[in-house]
């Protein structure tokens, strides 16, 4: 199946600092792409839909110029958080939709913000 | 807005027994579900959905689940259950047909007993 791959899986950071992560698709071009944000025992979170070339639009609550989102190529997405702190700590997870419509997801990026 | 409701946080089965992961969702237009699992620092894969057509949906690793539009239920069984099978599951609904935005259960983390 069609494969996405998040980088970096994990990553530490001070409070205040910005940490992107990248979404790629590695065998197909990826017209939507898609970021959630997973709590602890909570559901996945969608924060934002990502196309290719135009201005992700973000859902309701989630705070576009904190949470940075560029798609600049049919592969790769990437999520920005701006200025993080401590509550930013979190599971982020893509997912990319194929062009006949599955979506494959990445395995995640494990955020912790000191 | 649509909803899914995940019975369970936590299911322990033994190995060979019948696994039941329940899972509700609210709609006043006809939905699409889906199954999703997700291993330890992996990212969700899908193992069955239901879009149209036969309410007994099949799909990989001998699960299965089926729509009761009565019941608003998409229950996920399979007849006996695999030390492999354990990992977390997460029932996502999408009411728009081409659209993946994707709205999820808050998972139920399966246990395989030996």
């Amino acid at each position: 199946g069609a494969v996405v791959s998040q980088h970096p899986s994990r990553v530490i950071c001070k409070s205040g600092t910005s940490v992107k992560i990248e979404c790629r698709s590695l065998d197909f071009q990826a017209t939507t792409m898609f970021w959630y944000r997973q709590f602890p025992k909570k559901s996945l979170m969608l924060m934002a839909t990502s196309n290719e070339g135009s201005k992700a639009t973000y859902e309701q609550g989630v705070e576009k110029d904190k949470f940075l989102i560029n798609h600049a190529s049919l592969t790769l997405s990437t999520l920005t958080v701006t200025s993080a702190h401590p509550e930013d700590s979190s599971f982020y997870i893509c997912s990319a939709r194929v062009q006949a419509g599955e979506l494959f997801f990445g395995e995640g990026s494990r955020l912790t913000v000191l | 807005a649509q909803s899914v409701t995940q019975l369970g946080s936590h299911v322990s089965v033994s190995e060979g027994a019948l696994v039941l992961l329940r899972c509700n969702y609210s709609s006043s237009v006809p939905p699409y579900l889906f199954w999703y699992v997700q291993y330890p620092n992996q990212g969700l894969q899908l193992l069955l959905k239901y879009t149209t057509g036969a309410t007994l949906v099949k799909g990989i690793n001998g699960f299965e689940a089926e729509f009761k539009k009565s019941e608003t239920s998409f229950h996920l069984t399979k007849p006996s259950a695999h030390m492999s099978d354990a990992a977390e599951y997460f029932c996502a609904v999408s009411y728009a047909a081409g659209s993946y935005q994707l709205t999820f259960g808050k998972g139920t983390k399966l246990s395989v007993i030996p």
